[in-house]
């Protein structure tokens, strides 16, 4: 079992509504990041914060904003999204300070936009 | 541009068998590698990291190679059992700061025949 705990595991929303997707892990990880995969893909970075404060956006539409309440939390709001944003959206999370540490990947969260 | 390659996107042994994956890297240096394993639907698990300076690294029935020179890493399996079969990514990365500079292969799915 992940210590990374994603909510929902599937989101069906259409292209006018405004969700989010919750990610919570209490592993003491001080960095966690948004990462997006379609099918036969790899995981593609999407955002990054590290001790709450955001520090990589990889380019990433306005329609998807991040969220770091606080050290345990990461939400990713979503809002007019498109049907090619439908993916598996992996939330993971990394020890502080820990220059080579792996990445602790959620189950993810399944979402369709029709 | 820097760029993966994971050889094959499927590979299908016999149960017993040694499956070995391999990985390649162009215009990147990184200074180590994480390999990790993907089953359907869910998120990645970390499974072994080899820094630069080693050439080899072992957890119990995996074996993981780096070669600098060759710009590529080589992941065994030995032994190999049906409930090894699952899309593996390698994940060559550089230190500093937190893991936004992971960059995954796209895998290669691996079926172990019983």
């Amino acid at each position: 079992d992940t210590e990374v705990t994603q909510t929902p595991k599937h989101l069906v929303m259409g292209m006018t509504n405004k969700k989010s997707l919750k990610c919570e892990q209490h592993m003491g990880h001080r960095a966690m990041y948004w990462y997006k995969q379609k099918a036969k893909k790899p995981p593609e970075l999407m955002f990054v914060y590290s001790y709450e404060k955001l520090s990589i956006n990889e380019s990433v539409p306005s329609r998807f904003s991040p969220e770091c309440p606080n050290s345990s939390l990461l939400n990713l709001h979503l809002h007019a999204l498109q049907p090619e944003d439908s993916a598996l959206y992996l939330c993971a999370s990394s020890r502080p300070g820990q220059t080579t540490g792996e990445l602790f990947f959620g189950e993810g969260s399944r979402l369709t936009v029709l | 541009s820097q760029k993966i390659e994971q050889n094959s996107e499927a590979l299908n042994i016999q149960e017993g068998k040694t499956a070995t994956l391999t990985c390649n890297y162009t215009n990147y240096s990184p200074a180590y590698l994480q390999w990790y394993r993907q089953d359907p639907g869910r998120g990645p698990v970390f499974l072994l990291l080899i820094r630069e300076n080693e050439k080899e690294k072992r957890k119990e029935r995996l074996k993981v190679t780096f070669d600098t020179t060759l710009k590529q890493s080589l992941f065994h399996i030995t032994a190999s059992q049906p409930a090894d079969s699952a899309t593996y990514l390698c994940a060559p990365g550089n230190y500093g700061g937190s893991q936004g500079n992971l960059i995954f292969g796209k895998g290669t799915k691996l079926s172990v025949k019983p």
